[in-house]
C-alpha cells in the first residue's frame, strides 16, 4: 500500500459524472483485491472485489480493473452522486490467504 | 444481521487507565480482526483470531491484549497506553480467515490524554 503522508489526495468531481479512483499495490503474489468505502465517522464498507485470475469485475454502477503487469488497480463509479462522497481505499490480500493489507486511501467530494 | 458492534464509540483514558474495548458479531464468522486507524491513513492490522485462537500479531506492544471469549466477541484491552496511541480501532469479521469480504464495525475512537 501506499502511505499518502498527511493529506489524503483528493478527487472532485461533479454530480452525475463518473469517477476513477486509481490505487497501485505492492505485492505481485497478491491474490484477491477489495475495494473499501469509508464514510465520516464509520468503518469501512464492502464495495467490490476482484480475484487475480480476472482483470475487471462489474457491480451496480461501479466496475473494479486489475492490471497485474504494472500492479495497478482501478475503481470506476458511473453517474456519481453525492452519497459516493467518501474516502476510498483498496486492500490486497497475502499470498498466505490469512490477512488483507490496506493501500493509501482517495477522498471522493462530489459537488452537486 | 450483517452488522458487527463496538463498544464504546468514544473512550477517553489516562495513561495509568485499564479499559477495554468490545466487539460483537453474530453473523457465525469465525474470524475476528482488529485494526488501527489514524486521521487521514489506512487501517493497519493489529490482531487476527481465527477460531476463537489468535493467528496474527502484528509486532503490537503488550500493552495491548486482545481477547476472544468465544466466536461471538472479541476483546480489546488497554493498560499504560501513550498519547501517540489514539486513534479508531476497527473490529472485523469475516467468514474464515482471509475469506472475502470482512465486515467492519464502526470503530472506537480511543484518546488516550
Amino acid at each position: 500500500g501506499e502511505n499518502v503522508g498527511l493529506h489524503l489526495p483528493t478527487l472532485s468531481v461533479q454530480e452525475g459524472d463518473n469517477s476513477i479512483i486509481n490505487c497501485a499495490y505492492s505485492n505481485s503474489a497478491s491474490d484477491y483485491f477489495i475495494w473499501y468505502k469509508q464514510e465520516s465517522g464509520k468503518g469501512p464498507q464492502f464495495i467490490i472485489d476482484i480475484r487475480s485470475n480476472m482483470d475487471k469485475r462489474q457491480g451496480q454502477r461501479v466496475t473494479v480493473l486489475l492490471n497485474k503487469t504494472v500492479k495497478h488497480l482501478s475503481l470506476q463509479i458511473a453517474a456519481t452522486q453525492p452519497g459516493d462522497s467518501a474516502v476510498y481505499f483498496c486492500a490486497e490480500r497475502n499470498n498466505a490467504g490469512n490477512m488483507l493489507t490496506f493501500g493509501g486511501g482517495t477522498r471522493l467530494m462530489v459537488k452537486p | 444481521d450483517t452488522e458487527v458492534t463496538q463498544t464504546p464509540k468514544h473512550l477517553v483514558m489516562g495513561m495509568t487507565n485499564k479499559k477495554s474495548l468490545k466487539c460483537e458479531q453474530h453473523m457465525g464468522h469465525r474470524a475476528m480482526y482488529w485494526y488501527k486507524q489514524k486521521a487521514k491513513k489506512p487501517p493497519e492490522l493489529m490482531f487476527v483470531y481465527s477460531y476463537e485462537k489468535l493467528s496474527i500479531n502484528e509486532s503490537v506492544p503488550s500493552r495491548f491484549s486482545p481477547e476472544c471469549p468465544n466466536s461471538s466477541l472479541l476483546n480489546l484491552h488497554l493498560h499504560a497506553l501513550q498519547p501517540e496511541d489514539s486513534a479508531l480501532y476497527l473490529c472485523a469479521s469475516s467468514r474464515g480467515q482471509g475469506s472475502s469480504e470482512a465486515f467492519f464495525g464502526q470503530g472506537t475512537r480511543l484518546t488516550v490524554v
